[in-house]
Formats: structure tokens, sequence, C-alpha cells
């Protein structure tokens, strides 16, 4: 299976920018995803497909890449951005969720 | 507006079944896929399969082949998702996703409902 690594974790201050980066272990074109889940809550698309915005995402998110690195980009972030961030990839079978990345504002 | 609502919580013994279900509004069920996921706590989410509403035809992980079976009632724009030989393994909050079919995202989920699987 393609394994996604995220970073576990980030902590930024309202206003900066934030990276969240997404590695697979095996290329995925262009297929990757983002979501955005809050606890208790079902995931959000936020973008698909690398860098599409989902409809109704505040243009704040952006994504990023190709093959096998991708970011997701916040800027600026603010207080409601706090959640979890996972990345999916569905070029190869099966489809596959990263660790997800928990974005927490100082 | 596009809704998914599935239904409540669920506790079960081990070795039961138990089958989750996913009523849709909003849009035309025959013309998409819906997708079933597993996240266990605290942990990543597992894409289980899909099935297409107008046919009902399916494509499954493989890892859960034999755990889940996929189902769909085009009269009711219902997906239901039914899980055999329960395990504490399969302790989790399931969720119900529509997929995007040309590029397999999911662009709407239901609120998920968590199976407790304990004697």
């Amino acid at each position: 299976d393609t394994v996604l690594t995220q970073s576990p974790a980030l902590a930024v201050s309202p206003g900066e920018r934030v990276s969240i980066s997404c590695r697979a272990s095996e290329g995925v074109n262009s297929y990757m995803h983002w979501y955005q889940q809050k606890p208790g809550q079902q995931p959000k698309l936020l973008i698909y497909k690398a860098s599409n915005l989902a409809s109704g995402v505040p243009a704040r998110f952006s994504g990023s890449g190709s093959g096998t690195d991708f970011t997701l980009t916040i800027d600026p972030v603010e207080a409601d951005d706090t959640a979890t961030y996972f990345c999916q990839q569905s070029w190869n079978d099966p489809w596959t969720f990263g660790g997800g990345t928990k974005l927490e504002l100082k | 507006e596009v809704q998914l609502q599935q239904s409540g919580a669920e506790l079960v013994k081990p070795g039961a079944s138990v089958k989750l279900s996913c009523k849709t509004s909003g849009y035309t069920f025959s013309n998409y896929y819906m997708s079933w996921l597993k996240q266990m706590p605290g942990q990543n989410i597992e894409w289980i399969g899909n099935i297409y509403g107008g046919n009902g035809g399916t494509g499954y992980n493989q890892k859960f082949k034999g755990k889940a079976t996929l189902t769909v009632d085009k009269s009711s724009s219902t997906a239901y998702m039914d899980l055999s030989s329960l395990t504490s393994e399969d302790s989790a909050v399931y969720f119900c996703a529509r997929r995007e079919y040309r590029y397999n995202y999911f662009d709407y989920w239901g609120q998920g409902v968590m199976v407790t699987v304990s004697s």
C-alpha cells in the first residue's frame, strides 16, 4: 500500500503562514487530496487533485505538489483552523490516508 | 443541499454482525459512488470500499474483503454496510462519503457512526 507520511503536529500563531507536508512512499501523480477534521466531526474536503480548492473553502487554503511530495498551505492562519489535516491519495489501489497533522494555535 | 445521514451508535457483541445505513438527499443517488471509511480512535482513516448507486457495483480494499459488504437501496437513496464476525479491532467510527468519480476524492461525508464491539 502507498504510505503517506505527515508531521504529527504543528503550532503557529494566528496571522502566520503554515505549510503542512505529505510525502508518499511511491508516486501518486497529482491525485492527492486534503481534508480538515475537527474533534467529533467528519472530515471536510479542502483541496482536490493537489491544488484545486473545493467549493466554499476560503482562499487562505492552497495546495501544491506532484509525484511524491505535497504541501497544504494556510495563509494567514485563523483561530478556527485548529484541527487535524489529512492527505489522501487516489492514484494507487488501495486509496490511503496520511496519519494526520494536528494544527494548534499559540 | 447534499446530505448524508448515518444511523446511530451501535454496541455489539464479539462475533456478531452489524448493518450501518447512510441515507442521502440533495443529489441523484444513482449517479454517484458511495464510499465507506473507518477511523479508529486517534488514528488515521482507512478506505473500506465503494458502491455505485446506479447498479450496486462494488470495489473493496483487499483488507476489508470478507469483513464488509456494501449494498444500496435506490428506492430510498440509502447505502448500507454490513460488518461481520466483529472483534475489538472493528471498534471504530465508520463514515459514509460520496466519492467524486474522476479523481476519487470524497466531497461529502456523513456524520459518522461509532461501533463498539464489547461483551
